[in-house]
């Protein structure tokens, strides 16, 4: 049973589109982490988020903690194609000491 | 400041091999988590070592072993090695207290 369902599973736009992608729970997180992680590499960070309703920017891309702490989505605006890559959320709970993981949406952003 | 690194970047076994793989922490952190992330799906947790010991375990066999050593590195043992086991390892770090975790760049094992 997957805890984190992410949606789409895979996603293929051109240069200078945007773009959200999703990250569903029916469980209660205390925080949810981005990573985007490149064939044969491990994920990179690229944000925590924490308090629901809670909006993260970086750069281009902005992150959404939902007010019940169960889901996520990030939204790139104009990608380019170095965006391309899996994003990966995953889920943590106070005290849980490990990270729950969806299986990624696979962007390919085409010049 | 170095971030985490995992050795052997690569490695090909046969099906009932042993196989160790190695973790050094980011500097600072001491807590160190081991996931295994097979082709197409998200990492799927191991287990967690927090002071020597382990703290936290996934759905894995007891094949699958590990240990941290007096300077936060880690190893991951996985005995009678099967066809399954073949995918990325990860092996990530953390403060104890903190729930941000940071990722190695993985070993790639290959059971044949």
């Amino acid at each position: 049973t997957q805890l984190l369902e992410q949606s789409p599973q895979f996603l293929s736009i051109q240069e200078g589109e945007n773009l959200t992608v999703y990250c569903n729970s029916s469980s209660v997180f205390s925080s949810l982490q981005w990573y985007r992680q490149e064939p044969g590499e491990g994920p990179v960070l690229l944000v925590t988020v924490v308090t629901g309703g809670e909006v993260k920017k970086l750069k281009r891309l902005t992150f959404q903690f939902g007010d019940a702490r169960k889901d996520s989505s990030l939204h790139i605006t104009a990608a380019q194609p170095g965006d391309t890559g899996l994003y990966l959320c995953a889920g943590a709970k106070a005290n849980a000491g490990k990270s729950t993981f969806g299986d990624g949406t696979t962007l390919t952003v085409k010049p | 400041d170095a971030g985490v690194t995992q050795s052997p970047t690569h490695l090909i076994k046969t099906r009932g091999q042993q196989v160790t793989l190695r973790c050094s922490p980011k500097s600072g952190h001491d807590t160190v988590s081991w996931y295994q992330q097979a082709l197409g799906q998200g990492p799927q947790f191991i287990f967690q070592y927090y002071e020597e010991e382990e703290r936290q375990r996934g759905n894995f066999p007891d094949r699958f072993s590990g240990h941290q050593f007096p300077n936060y590195s880690s190893e991951l043992n996985v005995n009678a090695l099967l066809l399954g086991d073949s995918a990325l390892y990860l092996c990530a770090s953390s403060l104890r207290a903190s729930e941000t975790q940071y990722f190695g760049p993985g070993t790639r094992l290959l059971v044949l």
